[in-house]
């Protein structure tokens, strides 16, 4: 199918595992991101990449982990879980130059 | 820094305007964009604006003013499918042109 799907859409993990979120776009898009969402302070994001190979911490990059080998394919991984990273976390894809992101469904991470 | 403030809820009635304002203060202003939220959901685009004035697009419209630092939507003829939140974003450049978001503001719509 078309789009960007994100993988899994509901995780509960302990504290202290590592945990990786998948993220997929079939556009061929340039551009991808990890955001989270929180209550009370929206959507702040994790981190950035402009194309393969390359990426960038964005507002709130401690603890997370991330790699892009494939243009597709923008993987989020918490090395070591902790409670104040449970959240909905969102991957978005753009092209270079658009105006707007295109979100995935996101992922609902629960940490114990 | 970047600060981007919006009401955090809104009530309004079914057929009736509502406007989000969202105020913002940015080093290197390169658009904003307003993003419609159904609870549960992704975030979908709704508009852009990187120059002064309005754009209109349908019952939806968004305004900017980039001197008083200053956008809001309006939202016309309500439809209770409006009720969402609806989050304001800054792009600027200054942050590597990334798009950083307000906390968002829950409007319901009411018969």
């Amino acid at each position: 199918d078309a789009g960007i799907t994100q993988s899994p859409r509901y995780k509960i993990t302990e504290t202290g595992r590592q945990v990786t979120l998948m993220c997929h776009q079939t556009w061929s898009h340039s551009y991808m991101f990890w955001y989270r969402q929180d209550l009370g302070h929206g959507l702040r994001l994790i981190y950035y990449s402009a194309a393969a190979d390359i990426t960038d911490k964005g507002e709130v990059p401690d603890g997370y982990v991330v790699s892009r080998s494939k243009t597709e394919n923008f993987p989020l991984t918490l090395e070591s879980a902790t409670r104040s990273q449970t959240s909905v976390y969102f991957c978005a894809s753009s092209e270079e130059g658009a105006y707007g992101y295109t979100f995935g469904s996101g992922t609902r991470l629960t940490v114990v | 820094g970047q600060n981007i403030d919006q009401p955090t809820e809104m009530t309004a009635t079914e057929g009736a305007i509502v406007q989000i304002n969202c105020t913002y203060q940015t080093s290197g202003f390169n658009g904003l964009f307003w993003y419609q939220q159904h609870a549960g959901e992704a975030p979908t685009f709704l508009s852009y604006n990187v120059l002064d004035g309005l754009e209109e697009k349908g019952r939806f419209s968004s305004f900017l003013s980039r001197s008083k630092g200053y956008s809001y939507l309006l939202l016309k003829e309500l439809q209770m499918k409006d009720s969402a939140s609806y989050l304001c974003a800054v792009r600027d450049l200054t942050n590597n042109n990334d798009m950083r978001f307000g906390a968002g503001t829950r409007l319901t719509v009411k018969p």
